[in-house]
């Protein structure tokens, strides 16, 4: 079965504390990993697409790569508005639907 | 501007009476979807329009229904809520199927009575 787990559920850092998060998939055939900003009461918002190992790819603070079996979004000296829920997500073999994960929390203290 | 336009953003209806959640597009996009989340889990796919092909998801209840009428708006028909489907309703859109990245709206928040 198609599966994307994200980890960890939830992580607080300082401003300026760099981490990451985690989003392994078993998906047959992936033709898309997508990772999502979400802010409470919002609709997920777009933010990376990567589809081949070893891709990278970055907007500001953030960059998200891809292996065969993982995506890590990075996240550089990170500030106060950074805090949200990031979503990760990979297309089904049929390319007809989005599998996303649970997501992870992110609260960023100044 | 918004791409996605969903009406209304928060919906309170009474178990067991129909509601219908609204959903335009301002691109012309081909590709319609709804999704389901409820709190603190992962956005669940309802079901999707390819231009007017619609298609079902195997475990979407039959209480949920959807129409598009044309290319800019969809919506999504709730026949008898019930408390579990107490829930945010996103509706996003994608120029084609497959590895095209999907546009979301901010969605509406139903509560059941």
């Amino acid at each position: 079965e198609d599966q994307v787990t994200q980890s960890p559920e939830a992580l607080r850092l300082q401003e300026g504390e760099s981490s990451s998060l985690n989003c392994s998939y078993t998906v047959s055939g992936l033709r898309g990993l997508f990772w999502y900003r979400q802010d409470p009461g919002k609709g997920p918002e777009f933010l990376f697409t990567l589809y081949s190992a070893g891709e990278e790819k970055e907007k500001e603070r953030l960059k998200a790569t891809l292996t065969k079996k993982e995506s890590f979004l990075h996240i550089t000296a990170p500030k106060p508005e950074d805090s949200a829920t990031y979503l990760c997500a990979a297309f089904n073999q049929a390319g007809t639907a989005l599998i996303f994960g649970k997501g992870t929390t992110l609260s960023v203290s100044s | 501007d918004a791409m996605v336009i969903q009406n209304p953003r928060y919906q309170v209806t009474q178990f067991g009476k129909p509601v219908t959640l609204s959903c335009s597009q301002t691109l012309n996009h081909n590709v319609m979807y709804w999704y389901q989340q409820k709190s603190s889990q992962a956005p669940k796919l309802l079901f999707h329009y390819y231009d007017k092909d619609f298609n079902n998801e195997a475990d979407t209840p039959d209480n949920f229904q959807s129409r598009r009428p044309n290319t800019s708006f969809c919506f999504l028909d709730i026949r008898s809520p019930g408390l579990g489907d107490a829930a945010m309703y996103l509706c996003a859109i994608s120029p084609d199927r497959g590895n095209q990245p999907q546009h979301f709206g901010d969605g509406t928040r139903l509560s059941i009575l």
